[in-house]
């Protein structure tokens, strides 16, 4: 069965500096990865996706996450962070057909200090 | 298009209660899903429907029943309410074009319920 590890489960940075959220996964075959982001009080947005090709993807809202198979990670990146960044991601691998069966890791609730 | 809807927003249950949350989308969507979330536990599974007439569990199934009438609802029905059930719960639609081997997910905005 596939799992997805998100190891740091709060993050506090500064507006303007950089963010990378970090995302293992298990998975048997080739993986379909997401990121989402919750925002207090909101459902899930959808940032990025990887299914395959380049493994460096762009996402809304200024986001990147890069697949790093040999690391089996899927690490979200952003160059400078902004206030309203602050919400709870989600790293999610999806399975079965249409890849709809979403496995989710446990958030990552970043917080940005001014 | 309103996307996905879910109500109530919240809801405060005594043990033993029973009630139904409701999720409709206005997407003509075929698939449609229940997850709960719980702190440091990320979203898991409860109950999918791939079409009207057709549901299956996922990875936390017990204490909830399903039924998919009609493509537009999916209603999840607590009949015996328990603490361990206190979560926020998100329903999610997506379509089920077998010519992509990706469907997004929607999601609504989630019910959050507390059981004393």
């Amino acid at each position: 069965a596939q799992s997805v590890t998100q190891p740091d489960i709060h993050i506090t940075v500064s507006e303007g500096a950089s963010l990378e959220l970090r995302c293992n996964y298990s998975y048997g075959a080739t993986p379909y990865l997401f990121w989402y982001v919750q925002s207090p009080g909101q459902g899930l947005q959808l940032l990025l996706k990887y299914f395959s090709g380049d493994t460096l993807v762009q996402g809304i809202k200024g986001f990147e996450a890069e697949f790093k198979r040999s690391q089996s990670s899927f690490n979200l990146r952003k160059p400078s962070v902004h206030w309203s960044d602050a919400a709870e991601y989600f790293c999610a691998v999806g399975a079965g057909a249409g890849r709809r069966a979403l496995t989710f890791g446990s958030g990552t609730r970043l917080q940005v200090q001014p | 298009n309103a996307g996905v809807t879910q109500t109530p927003k919240f809801q405060v249950l005594k043990t033993g209660q029973s009630m139904t949350l409701q999720c409709a989308q206005d997407m003509n969507h075929e698939y449609m899903s229940w997850y709960r979330q719980d702190p440091g536990m990320g979203l898991r599974l409860i109950h999918y429907s791939v079409g009207a007439g057709i549901t299956d569990q996922g990875e936390v199934p017990n204490g909830y029943n399903v039924s998919r009438s009609t493509t537009e609802d999916f209603p999840l029905r607590l009949l015996s309410a328990a603490p361990s059930q206190t979560s926020v719960y998100f329903c999610a639609s997506s379509t089920r074009d077998s010519r992509s081997s990706y469907n997004e997910q929607f999601f609504g905005p989630g019910t959050r319920l507390t059981v004393l």
